[in-house]
């Protein structure tokens, strides 16, 4: 039972190249969401998705694509890169069961654009 | 917008006291008020959770208030422990869309023998 689980930990990227970031979950949670991580801000939304094949935008969606094309993957894309998307990238899901409503996070992704 | 204000970016406390630590919002009431604590390098770690309609929660060493007069939320760790030392974040859902949450910047606890 991995929980959530995000793929790459770390990578670094050409201003201008693309990348997809990797979201598992084997928990069976129907909410899942896209975080950023700068320093000296509070973690920001940047994508969600209620379910399978719904994608809704967060807080500051500018330069991000995603997909959820099953339930248990959400994808964060980053079709041309820059240096303001340095960031820490953390996925979450959300559990809604009866008293039980937190959310769950992945390990992170450290992303460093140059 | 939503705004979560966490009173400090750092507290030092010695071992064996009480730490507390403050969160204050503006603008939208929440439904849950939540608290994180996170280890550098780790994602945040679910603590505690308060409803809009309770007062306190208490979990072993955590106790967590909610003043929706005040919106403010206090965040209380007894008896600390070195072990307890990292960033605690607080976190508001507003109850629209479940789960969406708005995060304060986190106070960085450290506590010392």
């Amino acid at each position: 039972n991995a929980g959530v689980t995000q793929t790459p930990k770390f990578r670094v990227l050409k201003t201008g190249q693309s990348m997809t970031l990797l979201c598992a979950q084997d928990m069976n949670h129907e909410y899942m969401y896209w975080y950023r991580q700068d320093p000296g801000m509070g973690l920001r939304l940047i994508h969600y998705s209620v379910g399978e094949g719904t994608t809704a935008k967060g807080e500051v969606p500018d330069g991000y694509n995603v997909s959820r094309l099953k339930k248990q993957n959400f994808l964060l894309g980053l079709e041309s890169a820059a240096p303001s998307q340095t960031s820490v990238y953390f996925c979450a899901t959300y559990s809604t069961g009866l008293g039980n409503t937190e959310a769950f996070f992945g390990q992170g992704t450290r992303l460093t654009v140059v | 917008s939503q705004k979560i204000e966490q009173n400090s970016e750092a507290l030092n406390i010695q071992e064996g006291k009480t730490a507390t630590l403050t969160c204050n919002y503006t603008n939208y009431s929440p439904a849950y008020l939540q608290w994180y604590r996170q280890d550098p390098g780790r994602g945040p770690v679910f603590l505690l959770l308060i409803r809009e309609n309770e007062k306190e929660k208490r979990k072993e060493r955590l106790k967590v208030t909610f003043d929706t007069t005040l919106k403010q939320s206090l965040f209380h760790i007894t008896a600390s422990q070195p072990a307890d030392s990292a960033t605690y974040l607080c976190a508001l859902d507003r109850g629209s869309t479940l789960g969406r949450l708005y995060f304060g910047r986190g106070t960085q606890l450290t506590v010392w023998p």
